[in-house]
């Protein structure tokens, strides 16, 4: 694989059911990200690792936990979905956290929390 | 309160030229993104500014003044496969991304 991979690519999920998304890079990136987006909002950051062993509440954490047990994987979870998750989630890398590079993103994971 | 302002949708024609504005009220100042997103796709990086000016890229430029909080992405020659939304984000004090709305861009024939 190259860059960054997300699964499941979409899901329907009953409110109250508990959820992971995963995520994975190759690109040996330090700093991952969480995002939701929303139609007519911007990115929203959920939670960040800056590097393996530790993680960060971005601006809207409620509802999701993270955990970053090494340098590849970033899974996302749900404890109890609600409806108000219902959103596209995107994954994302770089180098470094203060890399004003660029930030790469995964594909996307589409969440229909009923 | 972090604030990114661009304009929820324009449209322009195949060949032509269009400019699309951010203007940013952050905490701190680290740099400007410009990202480009197809429907239905992840976010690609298209540019990047953290000094006052122009920086050009093929077709497409970004121009930024920290003195008045604004930026904007030039299209130049448009092709019909420019058709998506333009993101601006602005890297605050903490080096995390302040995203807009997006603009989403049609090309008309």
């Amino acid at each position: 694989i190259a860059g960054i991979t997300q699964a499941p690519t979409s899901q329907i999920l009953a409110a109250g059911r508990r959820m992971t998304l995963r995520c994975t890079q190759d690109m040996r990136h330090n700093a991952m990200y969480w995002y939701r987006q929303d139609l007519g909002l911007g990115l929203r950051l959920i939670h960040y690792s800056n590097t393996a062993g530790t993680t960060g509440k971005g601006e809207v954490p409620d509802g999701y936990s993270v955990s970053r047990a090494n340098t590849d994987d970033f899974p996302l979870t749900l404890a109890s979905a609600v409806p108000s998750q219902t959103s596209v989630y995107f994954c994302a890398s770089s180098a470094r956290v203060t890399d004003t590079d660029t930030q790469y993103f995964g594909p996307g994971t589409r969440l229909t929390v009923l | 309160g972090q604030n990114i302002d661009q304009p929820t949708e324009m449209t322009a024609t195949e060949g032509a030229i269009v400019q699309i504005n951010c203007t940013y009220q952050t905490s701190g100042f680290n740099g400007l993104f410009w990202y480009q997103q197809h429907a239905g796709e992840a976010p690609t990086f298209l540019s990047y500014n953290v000094l006052d000016g122009l920086e050009e890229k093929g077709r497409f430029s970004s121009f930024l003044s920290r003195s008045k909080g604004y930026s904007y992405l030039l299209l130049k020659e448009l092709q019909m496969k420019d058709s998506a939304s333009y993101l601006c984000a602005v890297m605050d004090s903490n080096y995390q991304l302040i995203w807009g709305a997006g603009t989403k861009l049609i090309i008309k024939p």
